[in-house]
């Protein structure tokens, strides 16, 4: 497709639960870049992907959430043992090289944890 | 860490008139970016500044960054239904091992009322 897409747009699950979100970037786009948006918030950056470098992992808030890209094309997030706080918007973005200010995001996951 | 304050959080505004939206933050940025969010949609990025002091106008937009690197302000002018959305500021910092990643504010709800 011509832009960012995401799968599910929305996902309802109870808490303990593991979730996996899954990102396409843009054909060519070599940068991924994983955010949350919680309600009323802006978005806090959790990890970003540039072509065979190591992950900046650095904005993961615990051990529970991890990433992955494989064949530097799509991404799938993992939040393990789900907690109602982890209700939120999971967005994901996608830049030519390490541009981080040409990102162009795809619509979002809407995660609930009941 | 670094945040930026973003102001007004909502806008009660009647189609026509000026908008104008602010952030601030006690921290340098090399690189000050305006979004626009839509209900269910990704950030679409609406103006980028790279200057200390730059003014840029997109149509009726018109955003600069601040003289001291910590401020930034968008202006829209005669505002219409479809300005009706979620504004972000965004900064970015640059460090010698590339960009450090990039910092977003709570968002302005900007509400046009016909």
């Amino acid at each position: 497709g011509a832009g960012v897409s995401q799968s599910p747009s929305n996902k309802v699950t109870e808490k303990g639960k593991d979730v996996e979100l899954r990102c396409d970037p843009i054909s060519g786009h070599t940068a991924l870049y994983w955010y949350r948006q919680s309600l009323g918030q802006g978005l806090e950056f959790l990890i970003y992907f540039q072509g065979n470098s190591a992950p900046d992992k650095s904005g993961l808030p615990s051990d529970r959430f991890s990433a992955e890209r494989t064949g530097g094309s799509v991404s799938t997030l993992t939040i393990q043992r789900t907690q109602q706080e982890d209700s939120a918007v999971y967005l994901c973005a996608s830049s030519k090289g390490g541009s981080w200010d040409t990102q162009y995001f795809g619509p979002g996951t809407r995660l609930t944890v009941l | 860490g670094q945040q930026l304050n973003q102001s007004p959080q909502s806008m009660f505004i009647q189609e026509g008139e000026d908008v104008s939206m602010n952030c601030t933050s006690s921290s340098i940025f090399n690189t000050w970016l305006w979004y626009k969010q839509d209900p269910g949609e990704g950030p679409v990025l609406l103006i980028a500044l790279y200057k200390a002091g730059e003014l840029t106008s997109n149509g009726r937009l018109t955003a600069q960054f601040g003289i001291t690197r910590k401020d930034s302000f968008l202006n829209i002018s005669a505002s219409i239904p479809s300005d009706v959305g979620i504004y972000f500021c965004a900064g970015l910092t640059y460090s010698g091992g590339g960009a450090d990643g990039l910092t977003f504010g709570k968002g302005t709800h900007l509400i046009i009322q016909p």
